[in-house]
């Protein structure tokens, strides 16, 4: 099993969709939780920073953390055809070095 | 704030050359410094953390001979792949570590890509 599980999709919805993204993690010292958005061709941008459990909304974007079930996710509101990318969830015991998913391709169609 | 830049941002080289790829934090400090690679699809591997002053450390399996790493200044580090070869080819992203503002994390480059034909 791997460390971070999450689904590479691709995850396709029309345009004002609500989408989630989620992943799953085995390792239960996973202390900070990250989701970044990655273009094509483009280094990840950090969109979303948790520690430890709850949720964390910053405009269309909510992040939540389920420590004990092992699952985060990234909801998208009003979903818009340049949220579409991949997004990687990334995890960490101590926010030095974290471990990521292999990424979640959104498509959002106008 | 927290931005990273890398240059170049994609190459393309013969077998068997050197290519040098720059990574900077534009606007912090960074004592340690990632280098990642990215395959089509695929998630980022850690290839080593760069630690200004000091020398890398570099993951299992990554070859320090052939990847050589040189963090000389605490906005500076660079990648070399030495006699590079196609298999070499591929994303290559670094990022720096910034500690201090609430959100202790790694910030990303643009990543360069590497051709070699």
């Amino acid at each position: 099993q791997k460390e971070v599980e999450q689904d590479p999709g691709p995850l396709s919805v029309p345009e004002g969709a609500i989408v989630s993204l989620n992943c799953t993690y085995s390792n239960s010292a996973f202390q900070y939780f990250m989701w970044y958005r990655q273009y094509s061709r483009k280094g990840p941008e950090l969109l979303m920073y948790t520690y430890s459990s709850g949720n964390k909304e910053d405009g269309r974007f909510t992040a939540q953390v389920d420590k004990s079930s092992k699952y985060i996710s990234l909801f998208i509101r009003d979903s818009q055809p340049s949220d579409s990318a991949t997004y990687l969830c990334a995890m960490s015991a101590d926010g030095y070095i974290p471990t990521f998913g292999r990424g979640t391709s959104l498509i959002v169609h106008p | 704030g927290a931005v990273v830049s890398q240059h170049p941002s994609r190459v393309i080289c013969k077998s068997g050359t050197s290519v040098k790829i720059e990574c900077r934090s534009l606007d912090f400090q960074a004592t340690t410094m990632f280098w990642y690679r990215q395959f089509p699809k695929k998630s980022l591997m850690l290839m080593a953390t760069s630690n200004e002053g000091s020398k890398a450390t570099y993951e299992q399996g990554v070859e320090k001979d052939k990847f050589l790493i040189n963090h000389a200044s605490l906005t500076l580090s660079t990648l070399t792949v030495t006699s590079a070869h196609p298999e070499d080819s591929s994303f290559y992203i670094c990022s720096a570590y910034l500690q201090g503002k609430g959100t202790d994390t790694q910030y990303f480059g643009p990543g360069t890509r590497l051709t070699v034909l």
